[in-house]
C-alpha cells in the first residue's frame, strides 16, 4: 500500500506565507490523484479546504491555494492569520477515485 | 444546505457490538458515495472505506476489510459503520463524509461518533 508523506510541523509568521506539501510513495503526485487538502482544529471535526487538486469550498479564505508542486500536492497559504493554526491532512486517491490515503498531517503553527 | 449528523457517542465492552450512524441531509442522499474514516485518539485520519448509498456498493481499505461492514439505507438517508466485536483497539473517533471516493465534488462531513471501548 502506498505511504503519503507530510512535514510534521511547519511554522509561519503571522501575515507570512508557507507551503505544506503532499508526496506518494509510488511517484509523482498528479491531478489524477484528485488531491485534497483538510484542516482540522482540536477537538473539531475536519473541514474540507480543497478538492480535486486546486478548488475550494465556499468557505475558503483566499489566501489558500492547492496546486501541484515539483511532483508533489501543495497547499499554499499567503497572509497566515492567527486562526490558521491547525493540522492539515492532505488525501490522495488511487484507483481511480474508489481508494484513498491520507498524510500523516503537518501541524501548522502561526508565530 | 448539505449536513451529515452521526449519532452520539458509545461506550462499549470488548466483545460487544456496535452500529453507528450517519444521517444526510440538503442533498440527494442516493447519488453521492459516503466515506467512512477513522481516527484514534492523538493520531491521525484512516480511510476506512466507501459506500454508495444508490445500489450499496461498497468498498473497503484493505486495512478494515473483514473488520467492520458498512450500510446504508436510502429510505431514510442513513449509513451505517457496524461492528460484530469491538476491541479496545477500535477505541477512536469515526467521521462519515459525503464525496470521498468521488474525487471531483466537494467533501462534507460529518460531526464524528466517538466510540470507547472498554472493560
Amino acid at each position: 500500500q502506498a505511504v503519503v508523506t507530510q512535514e510534521p510541523s511547519l511554522t509561519v509568521s503571522p501575515g507570512g506565507t508557507v507551503t505544506l506539501t503532499c508526496g506518494s510513495s509510488t511517484g509523482a503526485v498528479t491531478s489524477d490523484h484528485y488531491p485534497y487538502w483538510f484542516q482540522q482544529k482540536p477537538g473539531q471535526a475536519p473541514k474540507t479546504m480543497i478538492y480535486d487538486t486546486s478548488n475550494k469550498h465556499s468557505w475558503t479564505p483566499a489566501r489558500f491555494s492547492g496546486s501541484l508542486l515539483g511532483g508533489k500536492a501543495a497547499l499554499t497559504l499567503s497572509g497566515a492569520q492567527p486562526e490558521d493554526e491547525a493540522e492539515y491532512y492532505c488525501l490522495v486517491s488511487y484507483n481511480g477515485t474508489r481508494s484513498g490515503i491520507f498524510g500523516g498531517g503537518t501541524k501548522l503553527t502561526v508565530l | 444546505e448539505v449536513q451529515l449528523v452521526q449519532s452520539g457517542a458509545e461506550v462499549k465492552k470488548p466483545g460487544e457490538s456496535l452500529r453507528i450512524s450517519c444521517k444526510g441531509f440538503g442533498y440527494s442522499f442516493s447519488a453521492y458515495w459516503i466515506g467512512w474514516v477513522r481516527q484514534k485518539p492523538g493520531k491521525g485520519l484512516e480511510w476506512m472505506g466507501i459506500i454508495y448509498p444508490g445500489d450499496s456498493d461498497t468498498i473497503y481499505s484493505p486495512s478494515f476489510q473483514g473488520q467492520v461492514s458498512m450500510s446504508a439505507d436510502k429510505s431514510s438517508s442513513t449509513a451505517y459503520l457496524q461492528w460484530s466485536t469491538l476491541k479496545a483497539s477500535d477505541t477512536a473517533k469515526y467521521y462519515c463524509a459525503r464525496g470521498l471516493g468521488e474525487g471531483e465534488v466537494k467533501v462534507y462531513w460529518g460531526q464524528g461518533t466517538l466510540v470507547t471501548v472498554s472493560s
